[in-house]
């Protein structure tokens, strides 16, 4: 079973900063990478898959780069909505993984 | 429009069966391609991945979970059941599906609903 490890756990950002998350596979995981967001009580969104394309609907302050073992995502400039966990997860192998998730939280 | 609604017992005792049902519209599980899954998130955690179905009937489960999960589809209705037995407290969370995109991601979610494993 591939193990997704997100480091940090928690990140303390003041708005207009720009964040970078981090998510390791323990194997290759081509580009097969999902990165979902959360906000307290909903339910994940999803943000980026194929590693880098943006899901319909979101801002372009959020990219996602990496393939691999390897991955990032990025928010340019990190919005007062964008505070939430962040989760990726991998689908190139069974059983999906997802990671552990990284929490943005106000500075 | 593509819309999912978790729903079943709030509550259930150890070793019991839980049976959950995911409704949706905006998409037919009969149309090539499409698939729904179960995930679940225990209180304060991470998201779990548990049980993938799609439109030819194919299934897949979480190993660890394998002898205790089953999926399937009533296309007619447009559900998805999961049935989880011998149910733990350590089963408690917030279960959620979803519609797969291709080729495993989730790109629209229900709500999720809450349920505790408690005697």
């Amino acid at each position: 079973e591939i193990v997704m490890t997100q480091s940090p756990a928690t990140l303390s950002v003041s708005p207009g900063e720009r964040v970078t998350l981090s998510c390791r596979a323990s194997q290759s995981v081509s580009s097969n990478l999902a990165w979902y967001q959360q906000k307290p009580g909903q339910a994940p969104r999803l943000l980026i898959y194929g590693a880098s394309t943006r899901a319909t609907g979101i801002p372009a302050r959020f990219s996602g780069s990496g393939s691999g073992t390897e991955f990032t995502l990025t928010i340019s400039s990190l919005q007062s909505e964008d505070f939430a966990v962040y989760y990726c997860q991998q689908y190139n192998n069974w059983p999906l993984i997802f990671g552990g998730g990284t929490k943005v939280e106000i500075k | 429009q593509i819309t999912l609604k978790e729903s079943g017992p709030t509550l259930v005792k150890p070793t019991q069966i839980l049976t959950l049902t995911c409704t949706f519209s905006g998409f037919s599980l009969s149309t090539s391609g499409v698939g729904v899954g179960w995930i679940r998130q225990p209180p304060g955690k991470a998201l779990e991945w548990l049980a993938v179905i799609y439109w030819d009937d194919d299934k897949r489960y979480r190993p660890s979970l394998n002898n205790r999960l089953t999926i399937a589809k009533d296309t007619s209705k447009n559900q998805v059941v999961l049935i989880m037995t011998n149910m733990d407290p350590v089963d408690t969370a917030t279960y959620y599906c979803a519609h797969r995109s291709s080729p495993h991601y989730f790109d629209y979610w229900g709500q999720g609903t809450l349920v505790t494993v408690s005697s």
